[in-house]
């Protein structure tokens, strides 16, 4: 139990495209969904939370602009990279969880690459 | 500010010892801790938690042990297998107050030598 499956796995477009990643909680209802940002060898950095129906509550130092969160569903969450430039390249992974004192679970992740 | 350290970046151990992976927190507010598994190009996943309430958990082969006078958390796994073999993340969250959100520490790569 407690898949959650995220797409695509792997994305490599032109610098100013737009990129949404979809994450789905495929065996449970998701009340809370999060997006993390990883760097190479580094830890997982949260960049926002969404709870369904409500808009987003994202990190200091994110721009909510540039990383258009919609969560219109109990099972999916949609992360839309606007104008992606080279350095919006990373890999971003999103997670979701049922109640609050439940752990969170995570998608495979979605290597961006911004040429 | 680091509110969750893991200050061991790697760590080998031999097939069939104990692997011990340490993490301390800062944040007296945290009530929830986990760790999470990673392979490269996936994303974590789960294997155990505690509340603060409790000093042990246990789960199979896992183990996790909290000193909340320290603010420090353990991973103990045994016996070790090479399957082990991954980065390890402890997570440290307040339910309470913090609204559950999740903050990882650095990681720590096991490697499990046949």
């Amino acid at each position: 139990g407690a898949v959650v499956s995220q797409h695509p796995s792997r994305v490599i477009c032109k610098s100013g495209t737009s990129v949404k990643i979809e994450c789905r909680s495929l065996d449970f209802q998701a009340t809370t969904m999060f997006w993390y940002r990883q760097f190479p060898k580094q830890s997982l950095m949260l960049m926002a939370t969404s709870n369904e129906g409500s808009k987003a509550t994202y990190e200091q130092g994110v721009e909510k602009d540039k990383f258009l969160i919609n969560h219109a569903s109990l099972t999916l969450s949609t992360l839309t990279v606007t104008s992606a430039h080279p350095e919006d390249s990373s890999f971003y992974i999103c997670s979701a969880r049922d109640q609050i004192d439940q752990p969170q679970h995570f998608g495979d992740g979605t290597r961006l690459s911004i040429l | 500010d680091q509110q969750v350290k893991q200050n061991s970046p790697s760590l080998s151990v031999q097939e069939g010892r104990i692997s011990i992976l340490n993490c301390d927190y800062t944040n007296s507010m945290f009530d929830y801790f986990l760790w999470y598994k990673k392979y490269p190009a996936e994303g974590p996943t789960f294997l155990i938690s505690i509340s603060s309430i409790k000093d042990k958990n246990e789960d199979g082969r896992f183990t996790v042990f909290l000193n909340k006078s320290a603010k420090h958390l353990s991973l103990h796994i045994v016996p070790s297998q090479p399957g082990d073999s991954a980065v390890y993340f402890c997570a440290a969250s307040g339910v309470r107050n913090q609204g559950g959100k999740l903050i990882f520490g650095q990681g720590t790569e096991l490697s499990v030598k046949p």
